[in-house]
């Protein structure tokens, strides 16, 4: 199984941070990565897939980057509403197995 | 749009049947899972079902117990859960594709004596 591994776990930041999740992976995936949003209560949001591509309707404030093994997440100056919890995901093969989460807090 | 329902109150070694009913996309060649999320925990995926060859993919956790199922006629994906356990307790979400780019509000099970 690939295992996925975030960090950090979580973090705090500012309205207008810049902020960068990272998530490595224990073999290569090529670029078969998604990164999920989600809210208390709510269920997951489909941000960025292929490792780099924006879903539609997703803010370009929202990046990704990264192949192989290691891949980030980037959210430029931070707003409230992407105060969440992220999560990468590999699907590269079965099983599809996700990092642990980084929840982002208000400082 | 995804659209599950089935969840429930259930004691150990019962049996329950999600469904997911989709529409707006061509879903007999999607690939449709399950992923579920206990309490405070992260998300863990449990089983797929390839459209494109008809192939079905199961976590080890949930193997012999779970069957993952669809009914093309109906655009509905069904995950038959047999002899629950307690660590099965989550809240169970409809997925569609590998890449995830659409997902069902989810629904809860409650395995519990």
């Amino acid at each position: 199984d690939i295992q996925m591994t975030q960090s950090p776990s979580s973090l705090s930041a500012s309205v207008g941070d810049r902020i960068t999740i990272t998530c490595r992976a224990s073999q290569g995936v090529n670029k078969a990565l998604v990164w999920f949003q989600q809210k208390p209560g709510k269920a997951p949001k489909s941000l960025i897939y292929d490792a780099s591509i924006l879903q539609s309707g997703v803010p370009s404030k929202f990046s990704g980057s990264g192949s192989g093994t290691d891949f980030t997440l980037t959210i430029s100056s931070l707003q409230p509403e992407d105060f969440a919890t992220y999560y990468c995901q590999q699907y590269h093969s079965f099983p599809l197995t996700f990092g642990g989460g980084s929840k982002v807090e208000i400082k | 749009h995804l659209l599950e329902s089935g969840g429930g109150l259930v004691k150990p070694g019962a049996s329950l049947r999600l469904s997911c009913a989709a529409s707006g996309f061509t879903f007999s060649i999607s690939a449709m899972s399950w992923v579920r999320q206990a309490p405070g925990k992260g998300l863990e995926w449990v089983s797929t079902f390839r459209g494109s060859d008809v192939t079905t993919y199961y976590a080890e956790s949930v193997k012999g117990r779970f069957t993952i199922s669809r009914d093309t006629s109906k655009n509905m994906v069904f995950l038959q859960m047999n002899n629950l356990r307690a660590e099965d307790t989550a809240v169970y979400f409809c997925v569609k594709d590998g890449s995830g780019d659409v997902w069902g509000q989810g629904t809860p099970v409650t395995v519990s004596s």
